[in-house]
């Protein structure tokens, strides 16, 4: 049984540009959450997805989106890069949508915007 | 907001057990506590969680108070790999099941040898 995987591990862009990080939820699970943890700070939680439909989104502006396919792999999108959104993105993985499925977290994407 | 409140650091020897307090004095009787830990720039990583009874795993125990407004995680017996930033959270159900964990600032542990 595989865990929870994320792509790539380190990305940098430009202010202005568009970024697209990628996560594998564990076997066996259908809800990926996604966070953005910026440098000295806990991870904020930025939306979930439940069975391929957003299923809640924290205070994170539009150009913030996501997908996620059949087979429970997520993407996150991020449109207009501001030097702010420079942080460690994590994914994590739980059974289903509920306060008693636990969720397990990938290693992390370290976006760097210049 | 966090609903949890947290030393923001603490020191244990190597060996000797480390007992983290955590404080959730707002906590509702469906909300369960959760213990992360996060290595520096890894996920974090899950330990332990409960509802109303005690817990006890392979890497720690979670204690919660009867009244459920504090818990104490306990590493019996604490290794220089346990040095990490430890999370307790309190797991909120918001609309349409949306399951979001709100992290706070954490303690920082240190093990020292």
């Amino acid at each position: 049984e595989t865990g929870v995987t994320q792509s790539p591990t380190h990305l940098i862009k430009t202010r202005g540009q568009q970024v697209t990080l990628r996560c594998s939820s564990q076997s066996g699970h259908n809800t990926v959450s996604w966070y953005q943890q910026a440098l000295g700070q806990g991870p904020q939680f930025i939306f979930q997805y439940y069975r391929e439909e957003e299923n809640g989104r924290g205070n994170f502006p539009p150009r913030f989106s996501g997908l996620q396919f059949p087979n429970y792999s997520s993407e996150l999108n991020v449109n207009a890069l501001e030097l702010d959104d420079s942080a460690l993105y994590l994914c994590a993985s739980s059974a289903s949508a509920g306060v008693a499925d636990t969720q397990y977290f990938g290693p992390g994407t370290r976006l760097t915007v210049l | 907001d966090a609903k949890t409140t947290q030393p923001p650091s603490m020191d244990c020897a190597e060996g000797r057990a480390a007992n983290l307090p955590c404080n959730h004095s707002t906590i509702s009787g469906n909300e369960y506590v959760y213990w992360y830990r996060q290595i520096h720039s890894q996920g974090p990583q899950y330990i332990i969680h409960g509802l109303k009874n005690n817990e006890t795993n392979e890497m720690a125990s979670l204690i919660i108070t009867e009244d459920r407004k504090s818990s104490t995680l306990i590493l019996p017996h604490a290794t220089l790999r346990d040095t990490a930033v430890y999370y307790c959270i309190v797991r909120v159900a918001g609309v349409n099941r949306d399951d979001k964990i709100i992290f706070g600032k954490g303690t920082r542990l240190h093990i020292l040898p």
